[in-house]
């Protein structure tokens, strides 16, 4: 079946940008999706379809894919966006990746 | 505004059964694709189940086919989960989202999620 691979956690100071990465076979030819959860919430859809912003999230937040990497990308990353973040994609189904805890320190 | 509101979760002993019910409002129900997703304690999301616009056509991960069955009520504008079997694997926290597309496919991904509810089985 396939997979998606995430880093568990990446840290970043605040003001930086932080990447975040997915990694799975041929991921650059299907679609990536990227959801934001802070602790004790439920997920937010912050990119889709790669590089699409949903109204209401903020620049700062970015997205590509390539090859076998998905990234997003958050600059100049804020106190507020330490969260866990999951990349989703579809391979004969929807398939979820492990998420990435981002800090902000 | 889209809103979802789960209700239903709560403690169940092994073997047991449990009804989870979503009531949405704020968009078109009948006209997206709707499913539940989970998330076990420390863990990542896993989808559950997902049910087409119209209701005809539902889907389910391969462990918990057979024993969750998905439903639908448009004039009511609830989705509901009923839970059989109950495995102690089963413990999570059940989100209901709704789905950018009418039907559960290659343009899957979900643009709303509720708040969630906790399902904890346990002797």
């Amino acid at each position: 079946s396939y997979e998606l691979t995430q880093a568990p956690s990446v840290s970043v100071s605040p003001g930086h940008t932080a990447s975040i990465t997915c990694s799975g076979d041929k991921l650059g030819d299907k679609y990536v999706y990227w959801y934001q959860q802070k602790t004790g919430q439920s997920p937010v859809l912050v990119i889709y379809q790669d590089t699409k912003r949903p109204s209401g999230i903020p620049e700062r937040f970015s997205g590509s894919n390539s090859g076998k990497i998905a990234t997003l990308t958050i600059s100049g990353t804020q106190a507020v966006d330490e969260a866990d973040y999951h990349c989703q994609a579809w391979d004969s189904g929807v398939v979820f990746g492990g998420g990435t805890r981002l800090t902000v320190l | 505004e889209v809103q979802l509101l789960e209700s239903g979760g709560g403690l169940v002993q092994p073997g047991g059964s449990l009804r989870l019910y979503c009531v949405a409002s704020g968009f078109n129900f009948s006209s997206r694709a709707m499913n539940w997703v989970r998330q076990a304690p420390g863990k990542g999301l896993e989808w559950v189940a997902a049910i087409s616009g119209s209701g005809d056509s539902a889907y389910y991960a391969d462990s918990v086919k057979g024993r969750f069955t998905i439903s639908r009520r448009n004039s009511k504008n609830t989705l509901s989960l009923q839970m059989n079997g109950l495995r102690a694997e089963d413990t999570a926290v059940y989100y209901c989202s709704k789905d950018a597309s009418y039907d559960y496919g290659a343009n899957f991904f979900l643009d709303y999620w509720g708040q969630g509810i906790l399902v904890t089985v346990s002797s």
